[in-house]
């Protein structure tokens, strides 16, 4: 059972442009939604992280959209460049525990 | 942020030889760390979740003869893969958190393991 569901699995956008990732959960006792940032080759970087209780984060760049009743959220990439091409995950943490359930993966490429 | 390393980066070893993956947190303690497996472009998948002090618990489907986990500190946690073989070989992640449970839990560069 997939727990996270995330949406596209590649996107390609130019540079300047939005970039924009989906992701929904069922499980209701989730109360933490991270997003990582992986390069090849290395291990997920903490990118920006919202909890239910806020609809909306913002980061530089990064934006995070969350919708508590339709239990969906979605990272917003401004102004997208080069070297934000990575696998992105959307994750979510529940219970005041640290296991993170990760969602399939979004592969960015940003092109000049 | 709180720094979590992964040694080695990369290994190669041989089929029917097991190999010892460290995972320390560098600058804080660790109560819990976790181990995730990831195949190339594929998601991380959590393979058991490591207690200072306790047994690990394994994930459902994950063999807990083959992927020895131990965690005798605060600050180190080691997976061992025993007796391994190709289908092993993959991408090894660990992750750790400080003491308080509502705080993030922070991940290693990870581990690139190729059985020949």
């Amino acid at each position: 059972q997939q727990q996270v569901k995330q949406s596209p699995q590649s996107l390609i956008v130019q540079k300047g442009g939005i970039s924009i990732i989906n992701c929904a959960y069922e499980n209701t006792a989730f109360d933490y939604f991270p997003w990582y940032q992986q390069f090849p080759g290395k291990g997920p970087a903490l990118l920006i992280a919202i909890r239910p209780d806020v609809s909306e984060k913002k980061e530089g760049r990064f934006t995070i959209s969350f919708n508590k009743s339709a239990k969906q959220f979605s990272l917003h990439i401004m102004d997208s460049q080069p070297g934000d091409s990575a696998t992105y995950f959307c994750a979510a943490r529940g219970g005041g525990y640290q296991k993170v359930t990760f969602g399939i993966g979004t592969k960015l490429q940003v092109i000049p | 942020g709180a720094v979590v390393s992964q040694h080695p980066s990369w290994v190669i070893c041989k089929s029917g030889t097991s190999v010892k993956i460290e995972c320390r947190s560098l600058d804080f303690q660790a109560t819990t760390m976790f181990w995730y497996r990831q195949f190339p472009k594929q998601s991380l998948m959590l393979m058991a979740t490591s207690n200072e002090g306790s047994k690990a618990t394994y994930e459902q489907g994950v063999e807990k003869d083959k992927f020895l986990i131990n965690h005798a500190s605060l600050t180190l946690s080691t997976l061992t893969v025993t007796s391994a073989h190709p289908e092993d070989s993959s991408f090894y992640i660990c992750s750790a958190g400080l003491a308080s449970s509502n705080t993030e839990a922070f991940f290693g560069q990870g581990t690139r393991l190729t059985v020949v």
